[in-house]
């Protein structure tokens, strides 16, 4: 149980595109879903914390105007990366929270940006 | 705030070799300690977890202790395999509380 599914897993797209990458709990409502940013052989950095419902609250640093995320029902948030150029191209990780569950978060697989 | 340090990879081994990887945190309180996995090209998974003092978490053939007084989580297994090349993650989080705090991520590629 508590299967989190992201999507795309890769993306390839010019620079100056919009990009939306979705999270879907599969199997459990979440009502606390997590983007994070990874970089090459680098650990996760959180980027924001969303709600359902409501404005997610966006770690420092991170551009919400950037990165807008939206999760609109408790089984779907969305991060949609604006105006991507090449300096956005990284690894993105999604997780949710699950009630009754024995771990704090459940992670997506991941997808993997490339801006040209 | 809460941290955690992690030794630094890359680790390789021969395969059925002793594996082991240091976590110390710092944390305020008693928080729960986490060992995650990342295989390549995939998000995380939880490995194994403990939550008080004391507590051995265990795996897949690997295990993580507790300890309070050295404020430690080494992970560790008495003999990997090939399938065990990925990058684990130490992580913490404060009781009733979701978010994780990560270590920096150790890689560790087991040879035949």
């Amino acid at each position: 149980g508590a299967v989190v599914s992201q999507h795309p897993s890769w993306v390839i797209c010019k620079s100056g595109t919009s990009v939306k990458i979705e999270c879907r709990s599969l199997d459990f409502q979440a009502t606390t879903m997590f983007w994070y940013r990874q970089f090459p052989k680098q650990s996760l950095m959180l980027m924001a914390t969303s709600n359902e419902g409501s404005k997610a609250t966006y770690e420092q640093g991170v551009e919400k105007d950037k990165f807008l995320i939206n999760h609109a029902s408790l089984t779907l948030s969305t991060l949609t990366v604006t105006s991507a150029h090449p300096e956005d191209s990284s690894f993105y990780i999604c997780s949710a929270r699950a009630k009754l569950s024995n771990q704090p978060q459940h992670f997506g697989d991941g997808t993997r940006l490339s801006i040209l | 705030g809460d941290s955690v340090t992690q030794m630094e990879g890359p680790v390789t081994l021969s395969e059925e070799a002793f594996l082991t990887i240091n976590c110390t945190y710092t944390a305020t309180g008693y928080p729960s300690l986490f060992w995650y996995v990342q295989y390549p090209g995939e998000g995380l998974q939880l490995l194994l977890k403990a939550t008080k003092a004391d507590d051995k978490g265990s795996n897949k053939g690997f295990e993580a202790t507790y300890r309070k007084e050295t404020t430690s989580f080494h992970l560790e297994k008495g003999s990997v395999q090939v399938s065990d090349s990925a990058v684990y993650f130490c992580a913490l989080s404060d009781p009733g509380d979701y978010k994780l705090s990560f270590g920096a991520g150790t890689t560790v590629t087991v040879r035949a």
